[in-house]
């Protein structure tokens, strides 16, 4: 229906080299598929998003792609920064209903 | 704009009492979102409101869980009986959902200790 699932779990990098992050649904009118950045203690933010239109969105270091046939979507980090390390969630949406969720990724870039 | 404004910001209670979380949405914000995050469970979505109208809360864990939406500027959600498995961080989010714009801003969170 309308899991998500996100993988891995956690990623370790070093600081410079890129994280990919990727996230796979199964409902065919999911059409909005927005990325969360957790910090320890703090709120969920978002930093991207995409609608199914869209192939493609980057802002700056960050990039989302989309997948609809395969039904993938994936985070791209590149150059990471310490301060990239946090919790990033994946999510998707119809326009109509709530937000569904993945699990998370526990990214720690090591310095 | 504040954002999401969420009171209070820690509870320590003990096992039995009534729990009231508070919320209140970003102006303008026709859709309001309560969610509960531990480490096991990940990021749950409980019930979610529509122009104060609740839409779907068949995340709501069991009857000791109620929440209400009296107007569009504040929400509830109340836990009576607590129990030492409701500890969690409880999220509060709200959106204005359109055919362009559908992201969820996020409260701080109250993070919740049933001892």
């Amino acid at each position: 229906g309308e899991n998500v699932e996100q993988h891995p779990s956690t990623l370790s990098v070093q600081e410079g080299d890129s994280a990919v992050i990727k996230c796979t649904y199964s409902d065919s009118a999911s059409n909005y598929f927005p990325w969360y950045k957790q910090e320890l203690g703090k709120r969920p933010q978002l930093i991207i998003d995409i609608r199914s239109n869209v192939g493609e969105k980057k802002d700056q270091r960050i990039a989302v792609t989309l997948n609809k046939t395969a039904k993938h979507f994936s985070l791209h980090i590149t150059e990471t920064q310490p301060e990239d390390s946090a919790v990033y969630f994946c999510a998707r949406g119809t326009g109509r209903r709530a937000l569904t969720f993945g699990s998370g990724t526990r990214l720690q870039v090591q310095p | 704009d504040a954002g999401v404004i969420q009171s209070p910001r820690h509870e320590v209670t003990e096992m039995g009492q009534e729990v009231t979380l508070r919320c209140k949405p970003i102006s303008g914000h026709d859709y309001l979102f309560w969610y509960r995050q531990t480490m096991m469970r990940g990021l749950e979505l409980l019930i979610y409101f529509n122009n104060n109208v609740p839409i779907d809360d068949s995340g709501m864990p069991e009857d000791r869980f109620s929440a209400k939406m009296p107007n569009a500027s504040f929400s509830t959600l109340k836990i009576q009986p607590s129990e030492p498995r409701d500890s969690a961080v409880y999220f509060c989010a709200s959106s204005f959902l359109d055919r362009t714009q559908e992201t969820q801003y996020f409260g701080p969170g109250t993070r919740l200790l049933v001892l």
